[in-house]
């Protein structure tokens, strides 16, 4: 099937500096991707969807110059969370439509700890 | 607005027997419906999804479900649970908005 990959799996940082996660579809060419984010024990709450060649949309309630989305490329995408703040501290998950074919795909998610 | 509700927090099973796991959903226009599975710490795993046609659907690891349209429901069964079933499992609806829409998670826990 499909593979989505995502880096780093695991990353650290200090508060107030940026972290970048980077998503790619390994096998197709992703038109959109699609960021979430998961809280301990709770459900995937969608981001935003990244389009390539344009700007993200943006879901109501998320920041969009706290978490910037760049989707240069048909197989690229990157989140980046910059100032970090402890309360940004989650896991975050990416994944990709194949064209043509109608489930998502997934990245195997990016935890981050924000100290 | 579409929505996903998975009424069940936890799901406890023999290993052995048959499992269900619950989802209702409500969507504008014809749903599309998908079950993933999540291990801890890691991505989400696709199982099964409904586009069109039979409303039993089998996927992946003997898992199937059952698109039930009167009662917006797609339950997710296996006839006799492993072991390694235990998971979080989540139940997804994609409608006119074509965005994915998760439920709040359905922890599967299969006793030896």
């Amino acid at each position: 099937g499909a593979v989505v990959s995502q880096h780093p799996s695991r990353v650290i940082c200090k508060s107030g500096t940026s972290v970048k996660i980077e998503c790619r579809s390994l096998d197709f060419q992703a038109t959109t991707m699609f960021w979430y984010r998961q809280f301990p024990k709770q459900s995937l709450m969608l981001m935003a969807t990244s389009n390539e060649g344009s700007k993200a949309t943006y879901e109501q309630g998320v920041e969009k110059d706290k978490f910037l989305i760049n989707h240069a490329s048909l197989t690229l995408s990157t989140l980046t969370v910059t100032s970090a703040h402890p309360e940004d501290s989650s896991f975050y998950i990416c994944s990709a439509r194949v064209p043509g074919v109608g489930e998502l795909f997934f990245g195997e998610g990016s935890r981050l700890t924000v100290l | 607005a579409q929505s996903v509700a998975q009424p069940e927090d936890q799901v406890n099973v023999a290993e052995g027997n048959p499992l269900t796991v619950k989802c209702t959903y409500s969507v504008s226009g014809n749903p599309y419906l998908f079950w993933y599975v999540q291990y801890p710490n890691r991505g989400l795993q696709f199982l099964l999804k409904y586009i069109t046609g039979d409303n039993l659907v089998k996927g992946s690891y003997g898992f199937e479900a059952e698109f039930n349209k009167s009662q917006t429901s797609f339950h997710l069964k296996k006839p006799s649970a492993l072991v390694s079933d235990s998971a979080l499992y989540f139940c997804a609806v994609s409608g006119a908005t074509n965005k994915l829409i998760f439920g709040t998670g359905t922890l599967l826990a299969v006793q030896p």
